[in-house]
């Protein structure tokens, strides 16, 4: 059973940074591609971005490009997702989500999902 | 940029009735690269269809999709009570993008 725990969240002031994390489990890592997807209260789900198996390609969404990092340790099973300069506007639910073909495909499995609030 | 608009914006059906949702692209879907999903809430998304047609592991047959080009649809045979909650379409590729959902409650 493939399992995706997000942790990482919280309150963080404008302009501030935070780093999300997201333990995989139940399916090989190494072989998927994984994306990250946002979800701000009561509104619909936004793309934020994606990193191949290998790591060696990421696309990210306009609104976030420049500002945030993905990345991910094979070694640990995990994948991470740096924000810095963050805007009350990136407050949401941020899911992590993997893509069992390649990096263009749907998203397969998807955890539970960690709250950003960004607030002064 | 592709923009999916999604009708209605709110079903209310009652179990047992068929739910019949729309999800229609501002240019052609390639390959068709359509993907479905149910949110309840307080939970992550679930996929149920991909490849505009193909049902996910593990996703009953009374959900089935079908479409092309620009127009794609989801129907729910017979409504089951767990099958209330939002659905969102999704063109998915190396940039991905999400209709804003259709929400199926209880009439």
């Amino acid at each position: 059973e493939v399992q995706l725990l997000e942790s990482g969240g919280g309150l963080v002031q404008p302009g501030g940074s935070l780093r999300l994390s997201c333990a995989a489990s139940g399916y090989p890592f190494s072989f998927s591609a994984m994306s990250w997807v946002r979800q701000a209260p009561g509104k619909g789900l936004e793309w934020v971005s994606t990193i191949s198996g290998s790591g060696a390609t990421k696309y990210y969404a306009d609104s976030v490009r420049g500002r945030f990092t993905i990345s991910r340790d094979d070694s640990k099973n995990t994948l991470y997702l740096q924000m810095n300069s963050l805007r009350a506007d990136d407050t949401a639910v941020y899911y992590c989500a993997q893509l069992l073909l390649n990096p263009s495909s749907n998203f397969d499995y998807w955890g539970q999902g960690v709250l950003v609030t960004v607030s002064s | 940029e592709i923009v999916l608009t999604q009708s209605p914006g709110t079903l209310s059906l009652s179990p047992g009735e068929r739910a019949t949702l729309s999800c229609r692209a501002s240019q052609s879907v390639s390959n068709s690269y359509l993907a479905w999903y149910q949110q309840k809430p307080g939970q992550p998304p679930r996929l149920l269809i991909y490849g505009t047609a193909n049902r996910a592991t593990g996703i009953p047959d009374r959900f089935s999709g079908s479409g092309s080009g620009t127009d794609f649809t989801l129907t729910i045979s017979r409504l089951e009570p767990e099958d209330f909650a939002i659905y969102y379409c999704q063109r998915y590729g190396f940039s991905p993008f999400f209709g804003p959902g259709t929400k199926v409650d209880i009439k």
